[in-house]
């Protein structure tokens, strides 16, 4: 069964540190996400992206945040400078260009910012 | 205002028996499809079942089923015959049918305990 595949599964930086977190979507997928989640909170949206572009971002995703989808496999997302506040379950998921289909998520990235 | 709300931040269940997760949500596009994510504590999220607004009949999969009243706008998840692997939070999402991006709008979950 396809799936997506998110590394590293947890990654611990110093504040102020550049991350990035990698993704491998579903290869037949058009539409790439990122969510985030603080610990025990719910799921929020950061950013879609569709046809080599954002096609919406929401107000978390500020000009610390990048998204990149280098080489038509990997969907990659990078915190520039990494805040305390950054810290989260950090999600990536794919789905088709149907409104009807799910969202498949990978495992996630568990962000730990000290 | 909240487009997703789940008013139970946490249910217990007896095994076996069946439980109502409530979810209700907001939105003026005719257009729209509801899901609900099982997450277990390992954070993974599992799809479990989707709701189209078009569709007639409730949506089912296996011991999930979906309560669909559209009128009053909720999408309540049933599942039957509790297991103790279902332990898990549980999360009510919603698509929008205008939102080209087809992002899911997550409300806050409930917590479900599975007691033997």
């Amino acid at each position: 069964e396809p799936e997506v595949t998110q590394t590293p599964s947890h990654q611990v930086t110093q504040m102020g540190q550049e991350v990035i977190l990698r993704c491998v979507p579903i290869s037949n997928h058009l539409y790439f996400y990122w969510y985030r989640q603080i610990l025990g909170q719910k799921v929020e949206f950061l950013v879609s992206f569709y046809n080599n572009e954002i096609s919406e971002k929401s107000e978390i995703f500020d000009d610390q945040f990048s998204v990149e989808r280098p080489d038509g496999s990997n969907f990659t997302l990078k915190i520039r400078s990494t805040k305390l506040e950054d810290s989260a379950m950090y999600f990536c998921a794919s789905s088709s260009d149907m409104l009807n289909t799910e969202a498949f998520f990978g495992q996630g990235t568990r962000l730990t910012v000290v | 205002a909240q487009k997703i709300t789940q008013t139970q931040p946490g249910m217990f269940v007896q095994e076996k028996e069946a439980v109502t997760l409530d979810c209700t949500y907001d939105t003026s596009d005719p257009s729209y499809g509801l899901f609900w994510y099982k997450q277990p504590s390992s954070g993974e999220m599992i799809f479990l079942i989707y709701q189209g607004s078009y569709d007639q009949q409730n949506a089912t999969e296996g011991r999930y089923s979906l309560n669909f009243q559209k009128a009053r706008k909720s999408a309540n998840l049933v599942i039957s015959a509790s297991q103790l692997g279902d332990s898990a939070m549980y999360f009510c999402a919603m698509r929008e049918g205008k939102d080209s991006s087809y992002k899911l709008i997550f409300g806050s979950g409930t917590r479900l305990l599975v007691r033997p």
